[in-house]
């Protein structure tokens, strides 16, 4: 089955800083990474996604990209603020093979004012 | 909310208890499914439905465990004789099945101490 790795599992960054998680997957069939976001108690929520015939996605300060040939894809959060840290888990899913999403085993981001 | 929500919130059971979850999905959503997340963990694939139809049951998911979508709409996970092990936060996700981009919607999850 798919195994997905990311690193690194904790990340501190200055406020306005960059950020950057990266993950690999196991099986190439997957096409569909999203990426999570888990705030201290609270449920995972989608931040941004991309899908497998696509390289890069923006969406105002948040990023992916994604390599097929390598099978790598990585988080990249600019201009960081202090309500960005959180869990920010990976994932990759088959969408044809009921969506069931394989997690990474998260990063745990603080942004230091 | 009209989101995915989940009952109980929190259960602290005894060992050798049986304890069940609840989840409601999104009304319109006919995918609905079963993760658990350890600390400082992502969360496991349990299991999966589309409609009332159990698709996919994970290697994690023991004979103690057994989940339910009886008409397609809420879902039960039931773990029969407890293990300390089996602590462990229970979250429940729903989606749409069909979509390219397969967006999951998680509930905030049912945390399971066992004694």
């Amino acid at each position: 089955g798919e195994n997905v790795e990311q690193h690194p599992s904790t990340l501190s960054v200055q406020e306005g800083d960059s950020a950057v998680i990266k993950c690999t997957y196991s099986d190439s069939a997957s096409n569909y990474f999203p990426w999570y976001k888990q705030e201290l108690g609270k449920r995972p929520q989608l931040i941004i996604d991309i899908r497998s015939n696509v390289g890069e996605k923006k969406d105002q300060r948040i990023a992916v990209t994604l390599n097929k040939t390598a099978k790598h894809f990585s988080l990249h959060i600019t201009e960081t603020q202090p309500e960005d840290s959180a869990v920010y888990f990976c994932a990759a899913s088959i969408q044809a093979a009921g969506n069931k999403l394989t997690f990474g085993g998260g990063t745990r981001v603080l942004v230091k004012p | 909310d009209t989101g995915v929500s989940q009952d109980p919130r929190h259960k602290i059971t005894k060992r050798g208890q049986n304890v069940t979850f609840r989840c409601d999905p999104i009304s319109e959503h006919n995918r609905l499914y079963w993760y658990r997340q350890t600390l400082g963990q992502g969360p496991e694939f349990l299991t999966y439905f589309q409609n009332e139809a159990q698709l996919e049951k994970s290697r994690l998911l023991s004979d103690r465990f057994s989940a339910e979508r009886p008409k397609g709409s809420f879902s039960t996970l039931e773990i029969q004789r407890t293990e300390q092990g089996d602590s462990a936060m229970y979250l429940c996700a729903s989606g749409v099945g069909g979509r390219v981009t397969g967006e999951l919607f998680f509930g905030e999850g049912s945390r399971l101490t066992v004694l």
